[in-house]
């Protein structure tokens, strides 16, 4: 079935370093791909997302780009800060249902 | 705030007990989605409602079902409790090509 992975599951940075975090999906039908963070003791949030007619987007420190023939799709945080430490999930999603398959995870921690 | 309320925000039960977690969608949002995370653990697809109908399961026990109302509210039941159902669950709400907005979940402890 469908599979999302996600690596690494934890990742430690210096505050102001950047952080990458990279997500390889299985269906090749998939189109869209958005990132949620979550808090500690809170819901996921929306942080950005990309569609498949789109390689990259970018919003002030981060980024996503994606690679349709690799099926792999990558999370860039620049000039990290204490507070991006949160866990980070990423998504794919298929057109013609409204299923979205999460990845496991990863833990971020930026060290001031 | 995504616009997706949950009640209640912390449930503490006993084993074998039945209880039931409530969402309400964005307004205008007609799928809802049921997520149980465990400690130090990702997001497991439960349910997915759209417009009152089921549409997709996920990894749900036989002791757990949800619906979803008319005004689109939705309700996951949880009956004969177990210590392994201790819990953050999640209420999403989605208009559809997959950008689903998240509750603030509920905690559940079973005792």
């Amino acid at each position: 079935g469908e599979n999302v992975e996600q690596h690494p599951s934890t990742l430690s940075v210096q505050e102001g370093d950047s952080a990458v975090i990279k997500c390889t999906y299985s269906d090749s039908a998939s189109n869209y791909f958005p990132w949620y963070k979550q808090e500690l003791g809170k819901g996921p949030q929306l942080i950005i997302d990309i569609r498949s007619n789109v390689g990259e987007k970018k919003d002030q420190r981060i980024a996503v780009t994606l690679n349709k023939t690799a099926k792999h799709f990558s999370l860039h945080i620049t000039e990290t800060q204490p507070e991006d430490s949160a866990v980070y999930f990423c998504a794919a999603s298929h057109p013609s249902y409204d299923k979205v398959i999460f990845g496991p995870g990863t833990s971020l921690s930026v060290i001031p | 705030d995504s616009g997706v309320t949950q009640t209640p925000k912390h449930l503490i039960t006993a084993t074998g007990q039945r209880v039931t977690l409530r969402c309400s969608p964005r307004s205008g949002d007609l799928s809802v989605y049921w997520y149980q995370q465990s400690l130090d653990q990702g997001l497991q697809f439960l349910i997915q409602y759209y417009n009152g109908e089921e549409r997709a399961k996920g990894n749900i026990l036989e002791r757990f079902s949800a619906q979803q109302f008319p005004d689109l509210h939705s309700e996951l039941n949880l009956s004969s409790l177990e210590l392994g159902d201790s819990a953050l669950y999640f209420c999403a709400s989605s208009v559809g090509e997959g950008l689903q907005y998240f509750g603030p979940g509920t905690r559940l402890t079973v005792t």
